[in-house]
């Protein structure tokens, strides 16, 4: 089936750096989504992303929607203790009868104060 | 407030013993569905429903049922959980099966299942 390849698995930074992660398929999706879990929650939606080339950004977070509609990367600037957790990027394909999410599988941030 | 509620939060049980993880919208949400989480494996995703009395398999079905009878609830069932069903399960829900935009899920807080 279709899989989401996302790297790194796990990222220990020091307060303030930048972080930069990305996901890879080899399947053509119309939908790219970045979640985030914090420790003891479910994951919470921080970015959609709907076209190709797209580039949108939420606060100190920016993801773009790769051109060849395989792939996506999240970035963070400014790195802050509240940012740890796992980010986890997802894709569909909307329309038609189904419209599953398919999840990477995660990227584990620590950051160290 | 607008949530997704599962229960219970956390669950210790014995191999055979059924269980039921309830879960509750009450966002009148079409879409519910049922992941499980483990280490180094992501969400897969188990059942999903896309509306009253309609559900199917996910990626990850064997051993687990679910029901919808009612728009609001979609329970996990496990007739009888073995050691390898000891996960982090979370529910989840959207709106409208059908218009494009409608990948904004959301998760409960998640169950902690273990069998021993």
């Amino acid at each position: 089936g279709q899989q989401l390849n996302q790297s790194p698995q796990s990222m220990f930074i020091q307060e303030g750096e930048d972080v930069s992660m990305n996901c890879t398929s080899s399947s053509i999706f119309n939908t790219w989504l970045w979640y985030k879990q914090d420790p003891g929650e479910g994951p919470v939606l921080l970015i959609a992303l709907y076209k190709a080339g797209e580039l949108t950004s939420n606060g100190r977070l920016t993801a773009q929607f790769g051109i060849t509609r395989k792939d996506s990367f999240l970035n963070i600037s400014a790195s802050i203790p509240s940012d740890v957790g796992i980010y986890f990027c997802a894709s569909m394909n909307y329309g038609g009868s189904q419209g599953n999410l398919i999840f990477g599988k995660g990227t584990k941030l620590s950051v160290k104060p | 407030e607008a949530q997704v509620t599962q229960n219970p939060r956390y669950l210790i049980t014995v191999t055979g013993k059924k269980l039921t993880v309830t879960c509750s919208q009450n966002m009148n949400h079409e879409y519910m569905s049922w992941y499980r989480q483990d280490p180094g494996l992501g969400l897969r995703q188990i059942y999903y429903s896309m509306n009253v009395e309609v559900t199917d398999k996910g990626d990850v079905p064997e051993g687990y049922k679910v029901s919808r009878k009612e728009k609001r609830n979609f329970p996990l069932i496990l007739e009888s959980p073995s050691p390898n069903q000891t996960s982090l399960y979370f529910c989840a829900s959207r709106p409208s099966t059908w218009t494009g935009l409608n990948e904004k899920l959301f998760f409960g807080s998640g169950t902690q299942l273990s069998v021993l």
